[in-house]
């Protein structure tokens, strides 16, 4: 079947401007996670939600940054006035049920300029 | 809170020589590890976790307790091994997100 996806797969954006990046999970899966992974680092765990609340946020760096998930499926990661510090690339996993395995999406890459 | 350590960045071995990745982790409570493996322009995929005592690939990982690691081996690399390699835990205490160490290179040479 399908695995994660995520769009668009690259984003640049200049400093200041604000971005979206979308995460489909796989179809039934109810926890949803974001990570982000700079360069030469292992991914850094940002947000979880369990159905369609955020079960975990501890993460997020800042009030910059912001996720929703409505509908308990599709997730979106949000960040206001991006800095050139939040270039990276964003992932996005998906898991059966919270515990079970992960299954991560191909990524988006931001570059903020 | 919980760490893991990967204290090699880079692997070189020569093809049909063995191979082990060091992983050393500190967690309190029953931690859950897992190798995750990304090859070249592809995503990040599970490639073994602890619970499931399988062997994929040819690669094993036993978890030692008393020593904190979750090492990663195969006897006879070969060249398709050659990704970037992640340790990571989770576990109940962790809220279920997975800590990833900083990642190993291993480059199988032929």
């Amino acid at each position: 079947g399908a695995g994660v996806s995520q769009t668009p797969s690259n984003k640049v954006t200049e400093k200041g401007k604000y971005v979206e990046l979308r995460c489909d999970p796989i179809s039934g899966h109810t926890a949803l996670y974001w990570y982000r992974q700079s360069l030469g680092q292992g991914p850094e765990f940002l947000i979880y939600f369990q159905g369609t609340g955020a079960a975990d946020d501890s993460g997020l760096p800042n009030d910059r940054f912001f996720a929703v998930r409505p509908e308990g499926s599709v997730s979106t990661l949000k960040i206001q006035r991006t800095e050139r510090g939040d270039s990276a690339v964003y992932l996005c996993a998906s898991s059966l049920e919270a515990g079970d395995a992960q299954y991560f999406g191909p990524g988006t890459r931001l570059t903020v300029l | 809170a919980q760490r893991v350590t990967q204290p090699e960045k880079l692997l070189s071995v020569f093809k049909g020589a063995p191979v082990e990745l060091k992983c050393n982790y500190s967690y309190s409570g029953s931690p859950e590890l897992f190798w995750y493996v990304q090859y070249s322009r592809q995503r990040l995929q599970l490639l073994l976790r602890h619970i499931s005592r399988e062997s994929i690939k040819g690669f094993t990982a036993d978890l030692n307790k008393g020593e904190t690691s979750f090492h990663l081996k195969k006897p006879f690399a070969q060249e398709e091994d050659s990704a970037m390699y992640y340790c990571a835990l989770s576990g109940w205490a962790a809220g279920n997100k997975l800590t990833f160490g900083g990642g190993t290179r291993v480059l199988v040479k032929p």
